[in-house]
């Protein structure tokens, strides 16, 4: 059975950093590409970053490019989201999630998700 | 970048009924496009992909169709557990990203 399970959320002052994590288990983690996805209390989906399973391919959204990093360590099933310089409008759920089909092409979607951990950037 | 508009955003329903919902690509996303479901409280789960292709253990009330730009979730007979929110997504070739629909909220009626 796939499960992921996030952790590192929580309050954080404006312009603070938060790393977030993502253990993964039930499947070969390295053979497969893995995503961050948010949600502000009340809103939609919103697609943050991605990283391919092998070949360090990184992609972000223009909406925290350049103040979030995503890494991997295949040797402990886990996904991280590293984010620094943080603002209100980053406060959500952030969401691991595991992709189905090739980063690079357009058949790419997300089978599997995790519960979630919550971000509260605020003073 | 490709945009998804998803319509109604409210479609109000009683168990039993037909549902059927859109989603609108503003470019061609020949069939790579799927569909979601969130109930309060809970993670997404994957219900279709590849436009119509059920996900693992979705049941058969559930079915997608559509390619190039527009796109259907229906939902057969509507079952008490089926009152969610419901996203269309897709992956933008460039730059990359993936794209989702604002949603649609099936409720009781």
């Amino acid at each position: 059975e796939v499960q992921l399970l996030e952790s590192g959320g929580g309050l954080v002052q404006p312009g603070g950093s938060l790393r977030l994590s993502c253990v993964a288990s039930g499947f070969t983690f390295s053979n497969y590409a893995m995503s961050w996805v948010r949600q502000a209390p009340g809103k939609g989906l919103e697609w943050v970053s991605a990283f391919s399973g092998s070949g360090g391919i990184t992609y972000y959204a223009d909406s925290v490019k350049g103040r979030v990093t995503i890494s991997r360590d295949n040797s402990k099933n886990t996904l991280y989201l590293q984010m620094n310089s943080l603002r209100a409008e980053d406060t959500a759920v952030y969401y691991c999630a595991k992709v189905e089909g090739l980063l690079h092409t357009l058949r790419s979607y997300f089978d599997y998700w995790g519960q979630g951990t919550l971000v509260t950037v605020s003073s | 970048e490709i945009v998804l508009t998803q319509s109604p955003a409210t479609l109000s329903l009683s168990p039993g009924e037909r549902a059927t919902l859109s989603c609108r690509a503003s470019q061609s996303v020949s069939s790579y496009l799927a569909w979601y479901q969130q109930k309060p409280g809970q993670a997404p789960r994957l219900l279709i992909y590849d436009a119509s292709n059920r996900a693992t253990g979705i049941p058969a009330r559930f079915s997608g169709s559509g390619s190039g730009t527009d796109f259907t979730l229906t939902i057969s007979s509507l079952e008490p557990e089926d009152f969610a929110v419901y996203y269309c997504q897709q992956r933008n070739n460039w730059p990359p990203a993936w794209t989702f629909g604002q949603g649609t909220k099936v409720e009781i009626k």
